[in-house]
């Protein structure tokens, strides 16, 4: 149980092109997603919380209108990164927690690694 | 805000060897959860602990959770190769509806 996928595993775009990745929590439903950065050998930078049904919380320096997510059911995030830059190139990772049992503990997709060219 | 650091960053051990990381937080935790990350992977949740003093146990894995509900740490007996990866604490900022994580020890073995 708990398994988290994320789609797509990889992409490659143009600089200025968006891109959207999708987190879907398939055996549970996810009171609440988390959006996470990951810089090569570096710790997992929270970028958002995200609620179902309302707006995400961004963390203190995460541009909200060029990271736009959106939680529209309780097995569905995404997190579309617009008008993308080589600087945007990274390793983002959603989770989902269930909200029961054990309720702070986040189940992780296998992540998206994004290149932008 | 709440702080949770880890030691060592880094450990390098040959196989066969202990190894242990800690994990302590600026304030009082709820719960701890630890996380393993293989190298290329994601993080994949490993156990949580919600008493004080608890320790739990999975085959050659040891857990503890302090007393004071501060502190935490990940203990693996006779490390072999499989065992190599990023482990990661986290900890409930309640306040925030998020977890704090700590940065993570990254565990290299030398077969």
């Amino acid at each position: 149980g708990a398994v988290v996928s994320q789609h797509p595993s990889w992409v490659i775009c143009k600089s200025g092109t968006s891109v959207k990745i999708e987190c879907r929590s398939l055996d549970f439903q996810a009171t609440t997603m988390f959006w996470y950065r990951q810089f090569p050998k570096q710790s997992l930078m929270l970028m958002a919380t995200s609620n179902e049904g309302s707006k995400a919380t961004y963390e203190q320096g995460v541009e909200k209108d060029k990271f736009l997510i959106n939680h529209a059911s309780l097995t569905l995030s995404t997190l579309t990164v617009t008008s993308a830059h080589p600087e945007d190139s990274s390793f983002y990772i959603c989770s989902a927690r269930e909200g029961t049992g054990s309720p702070d503990t986040q189940y992780f997709g296998p992540g998206t690694r994004l290149t932008v060219l | 805000g709440q702080q949770v650091m880890q030691i060592p960053q880094y450990q390098h051990v040959q196989e066969g060897e202990d190894f242990t990381t800690y994990c302590n937080s600026s304030t009082t935790l709820s719960n701890i959860q630890w996380y393993k990350q293989r190298p290329g992977g994601h993080p994949v949740f490993l156990i949580q602990l919600v008493k004080s003093g608890e320790v739990k146990k999975q085959k050659r894995l040891t857990f503890q959770f302090g007393e004071a509900k501060k502190n935490s740490s990940l203990h693996i007996t006779a490390t072999q190769t499989t065992d190599v990866g990023t482990y990661f604490c986290a900890g409930p900022n309640t306040n925030a509806g998020k977890s704090t994580f700590g940065d993570g020890t990254t565990l290299t073995v030398k077969p």
